[in-house]
């Protein structure tokens, strides 16, 4: 597609319930990233697929958060017994080499809102 | 680890005025810069780049950002503000071969009629 697409663009949970967040990158985007963005703050990375691999989840904060690209283009990023503090926008970004020298090409983003 | 400041939380600056947002960085070797914005309910868009070269980038709608090695700074600028500039700003550094991009807490900025 002409741009990273992510859905739901609104989601709001109950505490305790599980959600899957959706990106689907640009078409032959190598690299793919989730990001986290609290209210007020600036992105923090989650984790980084190359393909199908998942070569980095250091940011993920939690066992709870769990992410796959299972056949390298679309991504999803599952959170389990969502919490308060789970609230922010998540933002998925793609590129097209691992070299970050193309920069990266942010969705709109999910906001997420746990109740 | 590297790290970004963003020192101003919101700057406000009248349309046709010049703007600086500033940014300074921590990180031992030469990272990677970048300036985005952001506008409401919407995702990042790079606006420049800096990896190494000429210190001066020159960015998308008429941005650009000055890399100052000496005071580990990569602040961004515009001659003349548009009123459609009003957004987020957000610097981020990155490392070669590191995933681990580090984005500013972001600058608001308003425009003044």
């Amino acid at each position: 597609g002409a741009g990273v697409s992510q859905s739901p663009r609104y989601k709001v949970a109950k505490r305790g319930q599980d959600v899957a967040l959706r990106c689907d990158p640009i078409s032959g985007h190598v690299s793919l990233f989730w990001y986290q963005q609290a209210l007020g703050q600036g992105p923090e990375f989650l984790t980084y697929f190359q393909n199908e691999a998942q070569l980095d989840k250091s940011g993920l904060p939690s066992d709870r958060f769990f992410a796959e690209r299972p056949e390298g283009s679309v991504s999803t990023l599952k959170i389990q017994r969502t919490q308060q503090e789970d609230s922010a926008v998540y933002l998925c970004a793609s590129s097209l080499s691992r070299d970050r020298g193309y920069g990266y090409t942010f969705g709109s983003g999910t906001r997420l809102t746990v109740v | 680890a590297q790290s970004v400041t963003q020192p101003d939380i919101h700057i406000t600056v009248s349309e046709g005025a010049s703007l600086e947002l500033r940014c300074n960085y921590s990180y031992g070797a030469t990272p990677y810069l970048f300036w985005y914005v952001q506008s409401p309910g919407q995702g990042l868009q790079l606006l420049l780049k800096y990896f190494s070269g000429d210190t001066l980038v020159q960015g998308i709608k008429g941005f650009e950002a000055e890399f100052k090695r000496s005071q580990s700074s990569f602040n961004l600028r515009k001659p003349s503000v548009h009123w459609s500039d009003a957004a987020e700003y957000f610097c981020a550094v990155g490392v070669y071969n590191n995933n681990d991009m580090r984005f500013g807490a972001g600058t608001r900025l308003t425009v003044k009629p």
